[in-house]
C-alpha cells in the first residue's frame, strides 16, 4: 500500500498570498495517478488536479499542480476567499487507492 | 449534470451489516468509461477509498475491508449498492459514492462525487 504523506498539517496564510502543498509518497507513484481535492466543511470532496498536473473541468488556473514519483505539489498562486479548506492527495497508480492525511489552509 | 445521491439508514447496530445505495441521474451508468465507488470519511479524519464497480459487475475492494464488503450494481435502476457486514463503532463515518473514469483498465480520479451520508454504528 502507498502511504501519502502531507504536509504541513495546517498552513496559515493570508488572502492574495502564495501556498504550497506537499504530498510525499513512501514509493514512486505510477505514471504520475495523483490527484488533488479541495473539501470544505460539511461538503463532498472536489476534484482539482488529476495526473499530478491537469486542472479538473471549472477549476481556476490559480490551481496547479507538479511534481512525479514520490514528490508532488499542489500550488495556489493567488488565495481567494474560497480557497480556505482542506486539501486532500490521493494516488490511484496502484491498489488500494489511497489518500493523504489532508493539509488545512486557514485565515492568517 | 450527472448528479450522485447516497440513501440508507443513518443508524446501524453493532455486529449488523451496513446498506447503501447510490443513484445516479443525469445520465447512464453503463457507460466503459467509468467505475463507480465508494468512499468513506469518519468525523474529522480523513478519506478512505472502500471498493470499486464497473457496470459489468466487476469490482475492486480495498483489501482491509475486503473481507467484510460488497458492492454490486442495478443499471435498470441506474444505481448501486455497498453492503458493510459486522460493523463496529470504527466504521462510522460519512459515506460517499463518487464516479471514477477508466482508462487502459486503470482506475482514474473520482471526478463526481455525491453529497454524502452519515451513518453511526451504535447500539
Amino acid at each position: 500500500e502507498i502511504v501519502l504523506t502531507q504536509s504541513p498539517g495546517t498552513l496559515s496564510l493570508s488572502p492574495g498570498e502564495r501556498a504550497t502543498l506537499s504530498c510525499r509518497a513512501s514509493q514512486s507513484v505510477s505514471s504520475s495517478y495523483l490527484a488533488w481535492y479541495q473539501q470544505k466543511l460539511g461538503q463532498a470532496p472536489r476534484l482539482l488536479i488529476y495526473g499530478a498536473s491537469n486542472r479538473a473541468t471549472g477549476i481556476p488556473d490559480r490551481f496547479s499542480g507538479s511534481g512525479s514519483g514520490t514528490d508532488f505539489t499542489l500550488t495556489i498562486s493567488r488565495l481567494e476567499p474560497e480557497d480556505f479548506a482542506v486539501y486532500y492527495c490521493q494516488q490511484y497508480g496502484s491498489s488500494p487507492l489511497t489518500f493523504g492525511g489532508g493539509t488545512k489552509v486557514e485565515i492568517k | 449534470q450527472l448528479q450522485l445521491q447516497e440513501s440508507g439508514p443513518g443508524l446501524v447496530k453493532p455486529s449488523e451489516t451496513l446498506s447503501l445505495t447510490c443513484t445516479v441521474s443525469g445520465g447512464s451508468m453503463s457507460s466503459r468509461y467509468y467505475y463507480w465507488g465508494w468512499i468513506r470519511q469518519p468525523p474529522g479524519k480523513g478519506l478512505e477509498w472502500i471498493g470499486s464497480i464497473y457496470y459489468s459487475g466487476s469490482t475492486y475492494y480495498n483489501p482491509s475491508l475486503k473481507s467484510r464488503v460488497t458492492i454490486s450494481v442495478d443499471t435498470s435502476k441506474n444505481e448501486f449498492s455497498l453492503k458493510l457486514s459486522s460493523v463496529t463503532a470504527a466504521d462510522t463515518a460519512v459515506y460517499y459514492c463518487a464516479r471514477q473514469g477508466v482508462a487502459a483498465r486503470r482506475l482514474q480520479a473520482f471526478d463526481i462525487w455525491g453529497q454524502g451520508t452519515m451513518v453511526t454504528v451504535s447500539s
